[in-house]
């Protein structure tokens, strides 16, 4: 399958801190990705789609302000967590549509593991 | 309401035993696509297997099959010869319709497998 690169896979931060995440298509152009955040034993919890050149699309609740997206490629999304409190630790992770290759599978990135201190 | 819905949080079965997990889907739209993703602990979603609505047969990848049953709004995976190493927590999902480039994936709650030696 296609493959997703998300870095870092690990991140610890002081409060109030920004944290940015990155997430490459490596293979592939992907011109949407996905940020999903998720919280231990639950399922994913959509945050944003993102387009590339344009900007992104925020579900309902969560703070653009504070999760800043950016989507400037068609292989690179990044998301940046800015003045993190403890309450935005959390699993984070990115997805990148493969449009072009059979069924417009979505592929994931490992994730990244924020705690912030 | 839910549109996608795991009833199972979490099953168990023997090793070279097959399992079913469940999962029913809630939808008007004709063009949907249904998907199984598979979350090890480390945290990294794979995609398992597909299934379109207007696939006629149901989808099958090596040890994973989808039981699609479209009347009754069901897309239930089927492990065969259970290995230990598909321990994890079991994802299904579906994307509604001709969305495009934009159309997102919507989770159900997942069901966490074990497989006993």
């Amino acid at each position: 399958g296609a493959v997703v690169s998300q870095h870092p896979s690990w991140v610890i931060c002081k409060s109030g801190t920004s944290v940015k995440i990155e997430c490459r298509s490596l293979d592939f152009q992907a011109t949407t990705m996905f940020w999903y955040r998720q919280f231990p034993k639950q399922s994913l919890m959509l945050m944003a789609t993102s387009n590339e050149g344009s900007k992104a699309t925020y579900e309902q609740g969560v703070e653009k302000d504070k999760f800043l997206i950016n989507h400037a490629s068609l292989t690179l999304s990044t998301l940046t967590v800015t003045s993190a409190h403890p309450e935005d630790s959390s699993f984070y992770i990115c997805s990148a549509r493969a449009t072009g290759i059979a069924k417009n599978i979505q592929y994931f990135g490992a994730g990244t593991r924020l705690s912030v201190l | 309401a839910q549109k996608i819905t795991q009833t199972q949080p979490g099953m168990f079965v023997q090793e070279k035993e097959a399992v079913t997990l469940d999962c029913t889907y809630d939808t008007s739209d004709p063009s949907y696509g249904l998907f199984w993703y598979k979350q090890p602990s480390s945290g990294e979603m794979i995609f398992l297997i597909y299934q379109g609505s207007y696939d006629q047969q149901n989808a099958t990848e090596g040890r994973y099959s989808l039981n699609f049953q479209k009347a009754r709004k069901s897309a239930n995976l089927v492990i065969s010869a259970s290995q230990l190493g598909d321990s994890a927590m079991y994802f299904c999902a579906m994307r509604e319709g001709n969305k495009g480039n934009t159309g997102k994936l919507i989770f159900g709650q997942g069901t966490t497998l074990q497989v006993k030696p």
